[in-house]
């Protein structure tokens, strides 16, 4: 399973862009990369998923440079609400069960 | 439309005691996957059910044990509960087969708490 490396911990202020980078060195190539979204006390929700190059959804966009060893959770001009622990995640699509493998994640602070 | 939803929402248990829960998943999907969260980690997959069979299982140990109903709810049972066993448990429910490239809609989470 590729190990992702993401940061622990991001601050950042309401309406800025927040860009989350996760490394995945060891990627292979059928693997695919997740994002999901946790909030306290909840169950992750899905945020994002791609292959190559860039995804974008209502809510994030995805960059995946041509080499796959990382990727980029881009946010749009975050509001408090987006306070949360973002995970990303590395799957491989042609595995017989779930392979979703999930770190301690990225915890985001969104302030006034 | 129904979300996935989790009973009971928290539980007190003693160590060595057995503990049920239990996840409906959301309408139309075949799938379900149990994940244990301790506090300050991420979730870790303990295993995955698709069409009433376990076909999937992480590095969890036999105590841990499951079932799929032919509605496609499930349990998931822990025997001899040691006091490690402490977290959130979480469901989540999928469409499509047991590919992990189908997205995952996960419950809120039974916690439970073993002294």
């Amino acid at each position: 399973l590729a190990k992702t490396t993401q940061p622990i911990s991001m601050d950042s202020y309401e309406g800025q862009e927040v860009n989350i980078t996760c490394s995945h060195n060891n990627i292979a190539t059928n693997d695919y990369i997740t994002w999901y979204q946790q909030f306290p006390s909840q169950g992750p929700r899905f945020i994002i998923q791609g292959y190559k190059t860039k995804v974008t959804n209502e809510v994030a966009s995805l960059f995946i440079p041509a080499d796959r060893k990382s990727s980029t959770l881009s946010l749009p001009r975050v509001s408090l609400s987006d306070t949360a622990v973002y995970y990303c995640l590395v799957g491989d699509m042609n595995s017989g069960y779930s392979t979703l493998t999930f770190g301690k994640g990225t915890m985001l602070l969104v302030s006034p | 439309e129904t979300g996935v939803t989790q009973s009971p929402t928290h539980l007190i248990k003693t160590r060595g005691q057995q503990v049920t829960l239990r996840c409906s998943s959301q309408s139309g999907h075949n799938t379900v996957s149990w994940y244990q969260q301790a506090l300050g980690q991420g979730p870790q997959f303990i295993f995955q059910y698709y069409r009433e069979e376990e076909n999937g299982r992480g590095n969890f140990p036999p105590r841990f044990s499951g079932l799929q109903f032919p509605n496609y709810s499930s349990e998931l049972n822990v025997n001899a509960l040691e006091l490690d066993d402490s977290a959130l448990y979480l469901c989540a429910s999928s469409m499509g087969g047991a590919s992990s490239y189908n997205e995952q809609f996960f419950g809120p989470g039974t916690r439970l708490t073993v002294l």
